[in-house]
């Protein structure tokens, strides 16, 4: 059971916009603490999409965009392409673990 | 460009301690945290721990008794140490540059290297 709670899987069809959430606690999103996201696509490493709750770095498409709200950030998806299916994680501090969580991870799939 | 290669035995036995080594090119260890990160198989990502490039470190409580963190800057290169494996502890695992402090981001990652704990 993750510290940061986000659906298994989220489904879309191409063109469309999907969100993914990631819900904390008071213990770390909630309680002030940021949320940064990262998609891993097939057999590659993550990668960085979103610091901060709101940063993209440089290179990452202006269509992913996150954002934070009391005790949980989301991740938007918006025209939706075939090759954003990939496994997207959030991932925060937690004060209760002093240390880094991930949330479980949330499938995406373009139909 | 940084980049981030780990390297180490990708077959451990029960009982015994996994070693990794992250070799850091393209920039300096110097001023940064580097974390170690795992996914076991058909599972998430679930943070081990970091250390400062002075040294100073901190881990994920549930391994905290099994791991050791520590860094060469003479070689750019930091290492993971988990003792006593198990089965449990198979999983790809991941270096990563930290940024940002403790509430920061990972934003260069390793490959990853694969390991199975067997006998």
């Amino acid at each position: 059971q993750s510290v940061l709670t986000q659906p298994p899987s989220v489904s879309g069809a191409p063109g469309q916009r999907v969100t993914i959430s990631c819900t904390g606690s008071s213990s770390n999103i909630g309680g002030g603490y940021d949320a940064h996201w990262y998609q891993r696509l097939p057999g590659t490493a993550p990668k960085l999409l979103i610091y901060g709750n709101t940063n993209r770095p440089s290179g990452v498409p202006d269509r992913f965009s996150g954002s934070k709200s009391g005790t949980s950030a989301s991740l938007a998806i918006t025209g939706l392409q075939a090759e954003d299916e990939a496994d997207y994680y959030c991932q925060s501090y937690d004060t209760r673990l002093s240390g880094s969580v991930f949330g479980g991870g949330t499938k995406l799939t373009v139909l | 460009q940084v980049q981030l290669q780990e390297s180490g035995p990708g077959l451990v036995k029960p009982s015994e301690t996994l070693s990794l080594t992250c070799t850091v090119s393209g920039g300096s260890i110097r001023s940064y945290y580097w974390s170690w990160i795992r996914q076991p198989p058909g599972k998430g990502l679930e943070w081990i721990g970091y250390i400062y490039y002075s040294g100073s470190t901190n881990y994920n409580p549930s391994l905290k008794s099994r791991v050791t963190i520590s860094v060469d800057m003479s070689k750019n290169q930091f290492s993971l140490k988990l003792s006593s494996v198990t089965a449990a502890d198979t999983a790809r695992y991941y270096c990563a540059r930290h940024e940002g402090g403790r509430n920061g981001w990972c934003d260069y990652w390793g490959q990853g290297t694969l390991v199975t704990v067997t006998s």
